[in-house]
Formats: structure tokens, sequence, C-alpha cells
């Protein structure tokens, strides 16, 4: 089983619409988790951390769920320029190399 | 304010050849990261450096892949003999954090690496 698993979608929706995605991972005692998006062709970058308590940051809020080991991302009144792969990133303490990358989930808002 | 700056942003080279890549992190950012991601993929930790600290390695896929940070700043990562499957983007980031991995990544632009 991997450690962070994604829907690779893709998910294809209309503007305006509501889209969520989930990431689930495996091991319990991870500490931090993040959603950052990637363009096509251009690095990551961080869309926002997700906080215990869930957060919000305008259209865009995330939750954890940490008895069933996953975290999502909801996105309100879809633009066009939402359109990106997500990414979600989930850390364990103790080694860089706990630092683990979801393979992404793709959406595309459509006109 | 500068953000990762890595160089050169697209490589092709011959089978068998040497290449290196570059990463000039932010200033002032004591962790460097190094990542590649092949196409359609997610991102594939190699290399993870911390401010004086032996460099964690563990993500190299093979002792043809090497990197180093000079003077806690720049890196470079080095492949050679270069084989076709080692192409890939290759990305920096560098982040703020000591060993607290609560803070974000920035990443650069990424190396496309091509070998023929």
């Amino acid at each position: 089983r991997k450690e962070v698993e994604q829907d690779p979608g893709p998910f294809n929706v209309p503007e305006g619409a509501t889209v969520a995605f989930n990431c689930t991972y495996s091991n319990s005692a991870s500490q931090s988790f993040f959603w950052y998006r990637q363009d096509c062709r251009k690095e990551p970058k961080l869309l926002m951390s997700v906080y215990s308590s869930g957060n919000e940051d305008g259209r865009f809020t995330a939750q954890l769920n940490r008895a069933s080991q996953y975290i999502s991302l909801l996105i309100r009144d879809s633009k066009l320029s939402d359109s990106a792969t997500y990414l979600c990133v989930v850390i364990l303490s103790g080694s860089a190399r706990q630092l683990t990358f979801g393979s992404g989930t793709q959406l595309t808002v459509l006109p | 304010g500068a953000g990762v700056s890595q160089s050169p942003s697209n490589k092709v080279t011959e089978k068998g050849k040497d290449v290196e890549l570059r990463c000039d992190p932010i200033s002032g950012h004591t962790a460097l990261y190094w990542y590649r991601q092949s196409l359609g993929q997610g991102l594939e930790f190699l290399i993870y450096f911390q401010g004086n600290s032996a460099p964690d390695k563990s993500g190299l896929p093979s002792d043809r892949f090497s990197a180093e940070r000079t003077g806690g700043s720049v890196s470079t990562l080095t492949i050679q003999r270069t084989q076709q499957e080692d192409s890939a983007v290759y990305l920096c980031a560098s982040s703020s954090a000591g060993t607290d991995y609560n803070s974000p990544l920035h990443f650069g632009n990424g190396t496309r690496l091509t070998v023929t």
C-alpha cells in the first residue's frame, strides 16, 4: 500500500461547481499535512496547510480526519484558473524522507 | 524576493555522459531538498540537506547520483553515466525549517533532463 494515495482523476467540472478531493495516508503517526497545487509543466506551490480543526482560505477548505487517516480539499465556486494538479503532502517527524507527496489529483474546470 | 533558482532549465544529454544540475535556494533557508518527477508521476525524494548536518541521501536511486551543498547555500546534483531512465524533471526546494518539517517547501522551476 502506498504511503499517500490520491485519486488521480481527472476531475472535469463546470465552472462554478464544487469539487472535493481526498487523500489517504497509511502511517497513523503522520504529523503535518499540506495541499500543494502544480500547474502543467510548473513547479509545485503551497496551496494551504491542513490543521486538525479544519481550515478555510477563501473558496478552499481543508479538513483532516485522523481516525480515518485522510485529508480533504474542497473547492467551491470553481474557476477556470483552478485547473491544476493538486498534491497532498504528509509529514512524519524524524526524517526528511518522511515528507511524502501523493501523486496528485488532476482537476480541469470547464467553461 | 528571489525564489529558488535552478539551472539549466532544460538539459539534453547523450546516454553515458555526466550532468550537473544547480540549485540556488532562497537566501537564509537552511533546508534544501532534491526531488525528481517523471512524466505523470509524483515527486520522488532524492536527498535532503539541513544546515551543516550530514545530508540524508536515502532517496538517491544509485551510486551514479551524488549531491553537494557548498557553504550551506548552492547545491549541485550530479548524475554520472546517465541512463535513459534518468530522464525526468529534477526539482529543488528550500525551506526555512530546522528539524521542524512544518515549514512549507518553496520549489524552483526545475531542470528538465532528457537522456537520448
